[in-house]
């Protein structure tokens, strides 16, 4: 049973077009990450959020817009999806409240924008 | 601004031996730090972690060290195993938390048979 589940796993669009990412987990955390892991492998932050709210947004382009219907789920919509959207995209959750926190990651969404 | 930084892309070390990842930061309210394991096509997981109150700690063949004057920390995998063969990402993230984890860009450990 996958504690943190994403879909899909991988996602093949053309430029211009909108899709979405969807991430669930069944680990009763309150708090769920997107990453994003650009070319030069880095992970990025790029949205966390507690309980429903959201606690960081870092400098992601508005394009990109998380939702949480529930603390069980984040999903990532992007809009307009351009060429250097392309990466693979990482849902997290941890149960710390944000201190000290390990993370339990999805399998990843690899992202590719033609 | 590479807060955390893995400067060795990659190790190859033989099966049995020790290997020996590094990782540097900058920032000085990074006060835990945690080193995940990547297998292709997963995500990360999680290995092992220190706080900044304590200079080691040890779980089974995995050892992690941190030296808080150098801003350096290492995990130390003894002995090898070719299992042991993943990208190793360094993490830290600072005593007022705020929910944020920084990563490093990881290092390529190849265990040979």
């Amino acid at each position: 049973d996958t504690a943190v589940s994403q879909t899909p796993k991988y996602l093949v669009t053309q430029m211009g077009n909108d899709k979405s990412i969807k991430c669930e987990q069944n680990l009763g955390h309150d708090t769920m990450y997107w990453y994003k892991q650009d070319s030069k492998k880095f992970l990025k932050i790029m949205f966390s959020y507690n309980n429903k709210e959201l606690i960081i947004n870092e400098t992601v382009p508005n394009r990109f817009s998380p939702k949480s219907p529930d603390k069980a789920h984040l999903n990532l919509h992007i809009n307009s999806l351009e060429l250097g959207d392309s990466a693979v995209y990482f849902c997290a959750s941890s149960g710390e409240q944000g201190l000290n926190e390990k993370l339990f990651f999805g399998s990843g969404t690899q992202l590719s924008v033609l | 601004d590479q807060q955390v930084k893995q400067n060795s892309p990659s190790l190859s070390v033989q099966e049995g031996r020790i290997s020996i990842l590094n990782c540097d930061y900058t920032n000085s309210m990074f006060d835990y730090f945690l080193w995940y394991k990547k297998y292709p096509a997963e995500g990360p997981t999680f290995l092992i972690s220190i706080s900044s109150i304590k200079d080691k700690n040890e779980d089974g063949r995995f050892t992690v060290f941190l030296n808080k004057s150098a801003k350096h920390l290492s995990l130390h995998i003894v002995p090898s195993q070719p299992g042991d063969s993943a990208v190793y990402f360094c993490a830290a993230s600072p005593y007022t938390g705020g929910f944020k984890t920084i990563f490093g860009a990881g290092t390529r450990l190849f265990v040979k048979a």
